[in-house]
């Protein structure tokens, strides 16, 4: 049983489009975590939410915490091809670590 | 310097023999683990360990044994190899002690190819 549901799980748009992604799950996170996995390489951090609502920006992406803490959101704007890579959310806390399903996003020029 | 290194980088072998995969990390964390990504880039938690004690020992086939000869190594001996594990294997490091709120510092990955 998957515990943390992420959508879409694929996603190929134009360089300048905005885009969502989603990490959903029925239990509470104590915290959240957004990773970028590139082809060949291991997943790196790019943001930790651990407070409901909360809304964090890195330059071009915006990462918003639920306010009952089962969900989060990556809003990028204007994708550029660099943005290209496996989005996972990771669920921290608690007895059951997991890494969400992944969206596998590819920005074409 | 690398943070978290893996070796080897490519692995292909025969089915049922007995291989491992090494991780070393140099960040003085804590907590290692081992994932592994599969053909469809699900990223499933295996094994972690704080401080040479396992932590976490999820569904594994009991082929694969996990060993810390030390907080700054964490190594993954499969035997009898069989083709479901070919995979991506991960190994990953973290300050956090128990709860994976912290981050993960993760290597390039080992590609294991079972024929």
């Amino acid at each position: 049983t998957q515990l943390l549901e992420q959508s879409p799980q694929f996603l190929s748009i134009q360089e300048g489009e905005n885009l969502t992604v989603y990490c959903n799950s029925s239990s509470v996170f104590s915290s959240l975590q957004w990773y970028r996995q590139e082809p060949g390489e291991g997943p790196v951090l790019l943001v930790t939410v651990v407070t409901g609502g909360e809304v964090k920006k890195l330059k071009r992406l915006t990462f918003q915490f639920g306010d009952a803490r089962k969900d989060s959101s990556l809003h990028i704007t204007a994708a550029q091809p660099g943005d290209t890579g496996l989005y996972l959310c990771w669920k921290g806390g608690g007895n059951k670590l997991t890494f969400g399903t992944g969206t596998q996003l590819k920005v074409e020029l | 310097d690398t943070a978290v290194s893996q070796t080897p980088k490519y692995l292909v072998t025969q089915m049922g023999n007995d291989k491992s995969i090494k991780c070393e990390q140099n960040l003085g964390h804590d907590t290692m683990y081992w994932y592994k990504q599969d053909s469809k880039k699900f990223l499933k938690i295996m094994f972690s360990y704080n401080n040479k004690e396992l932590i976490i020992n999820e569904t594994v086939p009991n082929r694969f044994s996990p060993k810390s000869p030390d907080k700054a190594h964490l190594n993954l001996h499969i035997n009898s190899l069989e083709l479901g594990d070919s995979a991506v294997y991960f190994c990953a490091s973290s300050q956090e002690k128990r709860t994976g709120n912290g981050e993960q510092f993760f290597g390039p990955g080992t590609r294991l190819t079972v024929l």
